[in-house]
């Protein structure tokens, strides 16, 4: 089974407008950490948001946000007020407490932002 | 502020060479980790180390080989590299593998883009 599954391989959004970017996980061990990061056209590979398991609340930074919900095992980030600089593959990760440090990466979301 | 270096940006090569990718961070972090990604795969775990002497395999270790003797090199080696390993190679450090979000952070390189033909 996927631990970490993007059902969204296309996105688009208009300028200002918000968007969410799906994400469900899979896991057993009640430790973990999800993680968001942004892949521009140009390749590096940018740290977004975390959210740890035991969080109570959503994680923001900025127009970052991730929508926790813990029983339903989803992550979804929320890019509010789109700017054309969002467009890029956005990818959901997991790190599991006793897997040894492994991270499970989704395939990715392409978000296209539309002027 | 160097962060982690990945080198080369770019390598061709052919089927059977060795191929060692290099990757440097300066933060001092005890975790440091490879992966390569392809299209349709997003990103996949190759190797990882812990600290310094210590690694691991991830979801495709094979065909390759990593080696950490100093905390802040972390050298992805091809023995005999194959087609099926074109791809992009990352390599990455964090801090810590618990405690809070900051120590959790993996922070990657630019990547270096394999083509062995």
């Amino acid at each position: 089974a996927q631990k970490i599954t993007q059902t969204q391989p296309g996105m688009f959004v208009q300028e200002k407008e918000a968007v969410t970017l799906d994400c469900t996980y899979d896991t057993s061990d009640p430790s973990y950490g999800l993680f968001w990061y942004k892949q521009p056209s140009s390749g590096e590979m940018i740290f977004l948001i975390y959210q740890g398991s035991y969080d109570q609340q959503n994680a923001t930074e900025g127009r970052y946000s991730l929508n926790f919900q813990k029983a339903r095992k989803s992550a979804n980030l929320v890019i509010s007020a789109s700017q054309l600089g969002d467009s890029a593959m956005y990818f959901c990760a997991m790190r599991e407490n006793w897997s040894g440090n492994q991270f499970y990466f989704g395939t990715g979301t392409s978000l296209t932002v539309i002027p | 502020d160097a962060g982690i270096t990945q080198s080369p940006r770019y390598k061709i090569t052919e089927t059977g060479r060795q191929v060692t990718l290099m990757c440097h961070q300066t933060w001092s972090h005890s975790y440091m980790f490879w992966y390569r990604q392809d299209l349709g795969h997003g990103l996949r775990l190759i190797y990882y180390s812990a600290a310094a002497d210590i690694t691991d395999k991830g979801e495709v270790p094979d065909g390759y080989v990593v080696s950490r003797s100093k905390t802040e090199n972390f050298p992805l080696t091809l023995e005999s590299a194959t087609r099926s390993q074109t791809s992009v190679y990352f390599c990455a450090s964090s801090e810590s593998r618990s405690g809070g979000k900051a120590k959790n952070i993996q922070y990657f390189g630019a990547g270096t883009r394999l083509s062995v033909l």
